[in-house]
């Protein structure tokens, strides 16, 4: 069973880091693209980045360009998403989603979500 | 940036009833569309990917259309499990964007 777990979400103030992880079981990790997307409270969805399997390339939504890096550890089964000068509209649930084993960027399995809380 | 724009933003919809959802591209996405359902306190789920193929174990009342910029998500006949918020997503080209979603509610 594809599994996703994601951690490391929490409160933070603006301008500060933080650094979600997502641990993955169940399916080659090595094998697949992966992604982060968010949710603001209540709102809808935003793709944040993706990393392809040998880290070798990586997209970003422009709104987070130069603040967050996506990463991966493939021996560990992990992806992770290092958020520096966090703000107020970084705030939300953040997935971590498995790309399809296809050619195409579509999302077939996702973690249940990091709540990030931006606010002083 | 492609805006993906959904309509209605709620349909309400009674049980065993159809229900049609529309998604609108900005530009030509030809058949690069993807359909989620997402329900409270839950994380999306895929239903549909390639505008028309339905993802594994998704039942066959869900159906998707349309290529270019005008695609449909039909729900043949509504379960009560079908009450959920649906959201489409492109993945022609950078940035993949989602629409806004539409909430298919009890009427």
């Amino acid at each position: 069973e594809v599994q996703l777990v994601e951690s490391g979400g929490g409160l933070v103030q603006p301008g500060g880091t933080l650094r979600l992880s997502c641990a993955a079981s169940g399916f080659t990790f090595s094998n697949y693209w992966m992604t982060w997307v968010r949710q603001p409270p209540g709102k809808g969805l935003e793709w944040v980045a993706n990393i392809k399997q040998d880290e070798s390339e990586k997209f970003y939504v422009d709104a987070v360009k130069g603040r967050f890096t996506i990463s991966r550890d493939n021996a560990k089964n992990s992806l992770y998403l290092q958020m520096n000068s966090l703000r107020a509209e970084d705030t939300g649930v953040y997935y971590c989603a498995r790309k399809s084993s296809d050619s195409y960027f579509y999302f077939d399995f996702w973690g249940q979500g990091a709540l990030v809380t931006v606010s002083s | 940036e492609i805006v993906m724009t959904q309509s209605p933003a709620t349909l309400s919809v009674s049980p065993g009833e159809r229900a049609t959802l529309s998604c609108r591209a900005s530009q030509s996405v030809s058949s690069n569309l993807a359909w989620y359902q997402q329900k409270p306190g839950q994380p999306p789920r895929l239903l549909i990917y390639r505008a028309s193929t339905r993802a594994t174990g998704i039942p066959a009342r869900f159906s998707g259309s349309g290529s270019g910029t005008e695609f449909t998500l039909t729900i043949s006949s509504l379960q009560s499990e079908d009450f959920a918020i649906y959201f489409c997503q492109h993945y022609n080209n950078w940035p993949l964007t989602f629409g806004g979603g539409t909430k298919v509610d009890i009427k």
